[in-house]
């Protein structure tokens, strides 16, 4: 079975940009939960998504967005990017409708903002 | 609120010794608790969990965890270290507002030959 993929791996945009990020999870998962990771926040919770509905959302702003489509796959988007939104944003994915359990995570895309 | 706490930055352990990295945890209800190991440019892969039954997990990769509920604390273990358990380890507990997964801030692990 794959794994969870995220693409890209690495990108670098400068300020006031906006980025995509793509995300397909394992096949036959419904869930799919964002964090960002940075050297000094550690692992922040963005959102999650479950059949094509946001179910949970973390304390960050409005520029953090996402989506879901009909193949469980996911984007999410940075609009207006700060210097603060360089990190290292994983996906992850669960066969349950709550992540209630362990969750697959993909091997990130890391995003520098210049 | 929920909250999880790895007192530790970083452990080191020489090669063959055994190996313990803290966790402790803060909930209202039964915690669910998480073990994530996490490789240099990798994403997170799931060790071990502890939902409920024998406080003494066993999860991959040889490592285990010991759920002490008196304690708050699930610990992560492992008999003998291998320098390539060298990695960042994150313990995680679930939210039961949202069923997401608080992160503790994670563990340097460093094993030395």
């Amino acid at each position: 079975k794959a794994g969870v993929t995220q693409t890209p791996r690495y990108l670098i945009k400068t300020r006031g940009q906006q980025v995509t990020l793509s995300c397909s999870p394992i096949s036959g998962h419904r869930s799919v939960s964002w964090y960002q990771q940075t050297p000094g926040q550690g692992l922040q919770f963005l959102f999650e998504y479950f059949s094509e509905t946001q179910r949970n959302k973390g304390n960050f702003p409005g520029r953090f967005s996402g989506r879901q489509f009909s193949n469980s796959r996911s984007e999410m988007n940075v609009s207006t990017l700060e210097l603060g939104d360089s990190a290292l944003y994983l996906c992850a994915s669960s066969g349950r409708d709550r992540a209630l359990y362990e969750q697959y995570f993909g091997p990130g895309t890391r995003l520098t903002v210049t | 609120a929920q909250s999880v706490a790895q007192p530790e930055d970083q452990v080191n352990v020489a090669e063959g010794n055994p190996l313990t990295v803290k966790c402790t945890y803060s909930v209202s209800g039964n915690p669910y608790l998480f073990w994530y190991v996490q490789y240099p440019n990798r994403g997170l892969q799931f060790l071990l969990k502890y939902i409920t039954g024998d406080n003494l997990v066993k999860g991959s990769y040889g490592f285990e965890a010991e759920f002490n509920k008196s304690q708050t604390s699930f610990h992560l273990k492992k008999p003998s270290a291998l320098v390539s358990d060298s990695a960042l380890y994150f313990c995680a507990v679930r939210d039961d507002s949202n069923y997401q997964l608080i992160w503790g801030a994670g563990t340097k692990l460093i094993i030395k030959p």
